[in-house]
């Protein structure tokens, strides 16, 4: 199993700023994501972060808003940018290995945009 | 392409009365399918899942689903629910070769005292 951190747990912001939420893992996972989870609404996945290289986005986000680093096995950070009331949700960070495997999630990050 | 239909956005129930919660899935390919429950202000946490082998899958809480595949459906059912239970359960599936899930909507279960 994995522990996963992530903060912070939840802000406000205003309009035109942005925000970095940390996900720390408590041990080394190859696969980290990112998703959104809006009131009523599945979780959609943002994008999967990768180590070493550039995160892989999902058809509706792009990097420019989504900003992700993923500098080691065990952390990773996702920067909302440039915010909008839109962009109120629950931002929850998963690691998962795949295939018969679970994810696990983080605490949630509830951000609201005024 | 898989897709996850859960068709009930909120299950409301007395406690200790029994619940099931739907959940139908789509896929050409073999799948693997997740009960997770989120309590409020807390992330996703598993409840049980389905690999293969027998169809009737035990987690824990006392939750139970039944794996039908003529059906495509993974239903999650408890004999008596408890005030505690009341939560966000989301049905996620990950279909063969793929290592990222698909969840449903999600279901908020609402138990009464």
């Amino acid at each position: 199993s994995a522990v996963i951190s992530q903060k912070p747990s939840r802000d406000i912001c205003q309009r035109g700023t942005s925000l970095t939420i940390q996900c720390q893992v408590d041990s080394q996972v190859t696969m980290m994501f990112w998703y959104r989870q809006q009131p009523g609404q599945s979780l959609t996945l943002i994008a999967t972060a990768n180590q070493g290289s550039e995160a892989t986005y999902e058809s509706g986000f792009v990097i420019d808003k989504f900003p992700i680093s993923r500098p080691n096995l065990t952390f990773s950070t996702l920067t909302v940018s440039n915010m909008s009331p839109e962009d109120s949700s629950i931002y929850l960070c998963s690691v998962d290995e795949g295939g018969d495997t679970e994810a696990f999630f983080g605490q949630g990050t509830r951000l609201t945009v005024v | 392409a898989q897709s996850v239909t859960q068709l009930d956005s909120q299950v409301p129930v007395f406690e200790e009365a029994p619940v099931e919660l739907r959940c139908n899935y789509s896929s050409s390919v073999s799948v693997y399918l997740f009960w997770y429950v989120q309590y409020p202000n807390q992330g996703l946490q598993l409840l049980l899942k389905y690999l293969s082998g027998s169809t009737l899958v035990k987690g824990i809480n006392g939750f139970e689903a039944e794996f039908n595949k003529s059906q495509t459906s993974f239903h999650l059912r408890k004999p008596s629910v408890h005030i505690s239970d009341t939560a966000e359960y989301f049905c996620a599936v990950i279909a063969g070769g793929s290592y990222i899930p698909t969840f449903g909507r999600g279901t908020s279960l609402i138990v009464h005292p």
